[in-house]
This record gives C-alpha cells, structure tokens and sequence, in this order.
C-alpha cells in the first residue's frame, strides 16, 4: 500500500522559533499534498492544498506567512510554522493525493508540535 | 459545510454492532471514512462514490445515499480493535482538488 511519511513525528520548540515539517509520499508521485490540523478532540481541519511546482491554497483564516509551505517534487511537501506561539501547539497531518489515483488520501503518521 | 456525524460516541460489547451515520446538506461527489487512535493519524477504511454504492471489508461496510447525501458505516460483530474515533470526510466535487471536509467524529468504544 501507499506509504506516507512524515519528520519529524514529534518537535518541542520554544515560542518565536520556527519549525519544519516534512510529508513524504515514499513509494509514489503525489501531484497534491493536504495539511490538516487536529485540535485534542477534534475534526481534523484543512489548513492547505499544496500543489508540486506551484502556490500552495489556503483555507481561509489559515496565515499564509505563518504557515509557509513549499512542494518543491513530486515526493516531498514542507510545512515550516513560523514564529511558532503556544496557541499553534497541535498535531499536524499532511496527506497525499496518488497522481495516478485521485479519489483516495494516504495520511502521514502525523506531527505533534508543542510550543513553550 | 461540515458533515454531521451520529452517534457522537457509542459504547458496545465485544461482538455487538453499530452504525455510524454521516450526513451533508450540500450534494457529495464521494464519502471517505477513517478510524484513528487516540495519538495517531488517520486510517483510511474505504471510499464511496456516487451512485449508491455499498462496499465491504471483513465485517465493516458502508453505503453511500446519495439523494439523502447520507453514509452509514456499519461495524458488526464488532472486535477489540475497532475501538477509535471515526470520521467521515466528504468531497462535494470531484476536481475541487480532492479536499476533504471532516465531520466531527463518532468515538467507539468496544468493551470486552
């Protein structure tokens, strides 16, 4: 089946800092990548629809200079949380969208990230 | 524009059944369902397609309503392992890059 990774798979960093995180499609191409935030408890939320070689959509309310993503191949997309405040503190899951199969995701193991 | 889901929690005994329903106001080009433990990613269970489709796996299967724009999960002879959170996610058209809107979830707990 299709493999999604994600790095790190938990990250403690202090408030100001940045952080990045990486989604990797490991043994397919995948055109489309989501972000996704999950609050405890809760409905995951799309923050993003990245797409390899062009400006990633946001959803709106979803700070596009606080949240920077970059699909830079077919394999990797990056999320980097900048100036990183204890209100972002979550866990962060990306998915990826088969280029040859469309209809189904394949979710990362996601991330957790604490801010201090 | 979030689909609604039902129950939001259930508790059942070891070999006991559920059904876990998703509902939408706006039409639905397909339905996806994921279980997810507690501290983990999503699990993806199976995609419904328009047209009334019904598909199974092992004892877990799902129907896809599409004039009600409703999908029904059912769990039978429910086991230890299926206990997690279960979410529908719903995409209203194909081509609208594939994004999914999550309900809220339905916790199911399976008691031995």
């Amino acid at each position: 089946g299709a493999v999604v990774s994600q790095h790190p798979s938990w990250v403690i960093c202090k408030s100001g800092t940045s952080v990045k995180i990486e989604c990797r499609s490991l043994d397919f191409q995948a055109t489309t990548m989501f972000w996704y935030r999950q609050f405890p408890k809760q409905s995951l939320m799309l923050m993003a629809t990245s797409n390899e070689g062009s400006k990633a959509t946001y959803e709106q309310g979803v700070e596009k200079d606080k949240f920077l993503i970059n699909h830079a191949s077919l394999t990797l997309s990056t999320l980097t949380v900048t100036s990183a405040h204890p209100e972002d503190s979550s866990f962060y899951i990306c998915s990826a969208q088969r280029t040859s199969d469309p209809d189904t995701q394949y979710f990362g193991p996601g991330t957790r990230l604490t801010v201090l | 524009q979030q689909p609604v889901q039902s129950p939001q929690a259930v508790i059942l005994r070891e070999g006991e059944d559920a059904v876990i329903n998703c509902s939408s106001s706006k039409a639905l080009y397909s339905v996806h369902w994921y279980r997810q433990k507690h501290g983990e990613a999503p699990v993806f269970l199976m995609i419904l397609l328009k047209g009334g489709e019904q598909k199974g796996h092992e004892k877990i299967s799902a129907s896809f309503n599409e004039k009600k724009q409703q999908s029904s999960l059912y769990l039978t002879a429910s086991q230890l392992s299926y206990s997690g959170t279960y979410f529908c996610g719903t995409e209203r058209k194909r081509g609208s890059q594939g994004n999914l809107i999550f309900g809220k979830g339905t916790k199911l707990s399976v008691k031995p």
